[in-house]
């Protein structure tokens, strides 16, 4: 079956240094979705990519979605504090049922 | 707009008992989805329901049920729990399959 698969699983890093977390689908998504969850918290959507090749900048965020529409990334420029949390990708399978990565929990130290 | 509701936000079950949890979405949303949370499996799609009807359901088992009414409220209901149904359970509302929003959850503990 389909699966979506995150990398790494956690990652700290020290306040002000980029970050990064990648999405790796077994199969062709019509489209990605991102999601970050605080501490504590519930997912809250980030973005959607949906053509290949696509790139989107939300400040210091920038998403990428693969030529093959089969991996994602997320890229987080000189992270702070505030950037704390999980981040998910999520790909459809068939109308709103969505297959979550595992998730990559990022720390930051200060 | 106020934002999807959960009811209650925490609930302490025992083996063997049965629980109904409840989400109300945003108000024009029609599309209200179920999720389990644990730190182990992860986000996992339990079902969706649209219009009242279930269009997508998840590999749960049977003892994992839901509905929608009218109004779109949604509820799902667990029975004869388990100890690995502890989790938080996220319901998500949508619009036009674009996002999803999420509610705060309910942390369901079954001892």
């Amino acid at each position: 079956g389909q699966q979506v698969m995150q990398i790494p699983q956690y990652q700290h890093v020290q306040e002000g240094e980029d970050f990064t977390t990648y999405c790796n689908s077994s199969t062709t998504l019509s489209n990605i979705q991102w999601y970050k969850q605080r501490p504590g918290g519930h997912p809250v959507f980030l973005i959607q990519l949906v053509k290949s090749g696509e790139v989107k900048k939300q400040k210091r965020l920038t998403f990428q979605f693969g030529e093959a529409k089969k991996n994602s990334s997320l890229h987080i420029t000189a992270t702070q504090t505030t950037d704390v949390g999980t981040y998910f990708c999520a790909g459809p399978k068939t109308g709103n049922q969505f297959y979550f990565g595992t998730g990559t929990s990022l720390t930051v130290i200060p | 707009k106020a934002g999807v509701t959960q009811t209650p936000r925490y609930l302490i079950k025992t083996r063997g008992q049965q629980v109904t949890l409840s989400c109300s979405p945003i108000s024009g949303h029609r599309s209200v989805s179920w999720y389990q949370q644990t730190p182990g499996q992860g986000l996992q799609f339990l079902f969706e329901y649209f219009s009242e009807t279930q269009r997508n359901k998840g590999n749960f088992p049977g003892r994992f049920s839901g509905r929608q009414f009218s109004n779109s409220r949604s509820e799902m209901n667990v029975s004869t729990l388990e100890l690995g149904d502890s989790a938080l359970y996220l319901c998500a509302s949508n619009y036009n399959s674009y996002e999803q929003y999420f509610g705060p959850g309910t942390r369901l503990t079954v001892t």
